[in-house]
C-alpha cells in the first residue's frame, strides 16, 4: 500500500505541552498536507507544504518536510485542550493523480 | 451556512438494499470526492470529480456508482449493499483540479449494514 504511515498512533500530552507528530510515505510526491479530525466530525485543512519546501508556519503549527527521508513532522506547540483530535497527513503526486492519507495519530491534550 | 453538506448524517440499512448519499457545495468548487473510513480510521479516496467528470475511481467495486448532476453536487449510489460497506463516508470539494490545494470536507454519513 501506498497509503503512509503516522506515529506514535496515540499521544498524550498535558496542556501546554509541545506534540509532535511524524509521517513517512513510500513514493516521491508534489506536496503533503495535514488535516485535523475531530471525533465524529469531517477533517479541517491544516497546512500544504510542497516538495520544494522544507518548512512552513502557521499559528502554533510547525510542519517540515524532508523529501530525501520522505518524512514530514508536524509540532504543535503550547497545545490546548481544544486539540484534541486525530491528525493525519495526505500525500499527492501528481503524476497518476495519487493521492492518500496516512493512519493518522490521535492526539489527547489533558487540561 | 454549510460550505459542504451531506446527507443522510445516518444511514442503517439491511444487507442487499441500495441507497444513496448526497453531497452538495456552496463554495463554486470545480472539484468533488468521495471518501470512505473504515473502523480503524484509515481514510481512502474512492471518486473525484472535476467539472462533473469522473477523474479518479479507485479499485472500488462497481456497485459504487458516483453522480453529478452538477458541478455543485455528487451523489454515490451502492447497489446490493455489503457487510463491508459499513464505513463512514465523506465528501469533499477543492477549487482546482487534481490535489494541489485545500480540500473541505463534509460532516460525513455514518453507513451501517446490518
Amino acid at each position: 500500500s501506498q497509503q503512509g504511515e503516522e506515529d506514535p498512533q496515540a499521544l498524550s500530552i498535558q496542556e501546554g505541552e509541545n506534540a509532535t507528530m511524524n509521517c513517512s510515505y513510500k513514493t516521491s510526491i508534489n506536496n503533503l498536507q495535514w488535516y485535523r479530525q475531530n471525533s465524529g466530525r469531517g477533517l479541517v485543512h491544516l497546512i500544504l507544504i510542497r516538495s520544494n519546501e522544507r518548512e512552513k508556519h502557521s499559528g502554533r503549527l510547525r510542519v517540515t518536510l524532508d523529501t530525501s527521508k520522505k518524512s514530514s513532522s508536524l509540532l504543535i506547540t503550547a497545545s490546548r485542550a481544544a486539540d484534541t483530535a486525530s491528525y493525519f497527513c495526505a500525500t499527492s503526486r501528481f503524476t497518476g493523480n495519487q493521492f492518500y492519507f496516512g493512519t493518522g495519530t490521535s492526539l489527547t491534550v489533558i487540561p | 451556512d454549510t460550505a459542504v453538506s451531506q446527507t443522510p448524517k445516518y444511514l442503517v440499512t439491511q444487507m442487499g438494499n441500495d441507497k444513496s448519499i448526497k453531497c452538495e457545495q456552496n463554495l463554486g468548487h470545480d472539484t468533488m470526492y468521495w471518501y470512505k473510513q473504515d473502523s480503524k480510521k484509515f481514510l481512502k479516496i474512492m471518486f473525484s470529480y472535476n467539472n462533473k467528470e469522473l477523474i479518479i475511481n479507485e479499485t472500488v467495486p462497481n456497485r459504487f456508482s458516483p453522480k453529478s448532476p452538477d458541478k455543485a453536487h455528487l451523489n454515490l449510489h451502492i447497489n446490493s449493499l455489503e457487510l463491508g460497506d459499513s464505513a463512514v463516508y465523506f465528501c469533499a470539494s477543492s477549487p482546482g483540479q487534481g490535489f494541489t490545494d485545500t480540500q473541505y470536507f463534509g460532516p460525513g454519513t455514518r453507513l451501517t449494514v446490518l
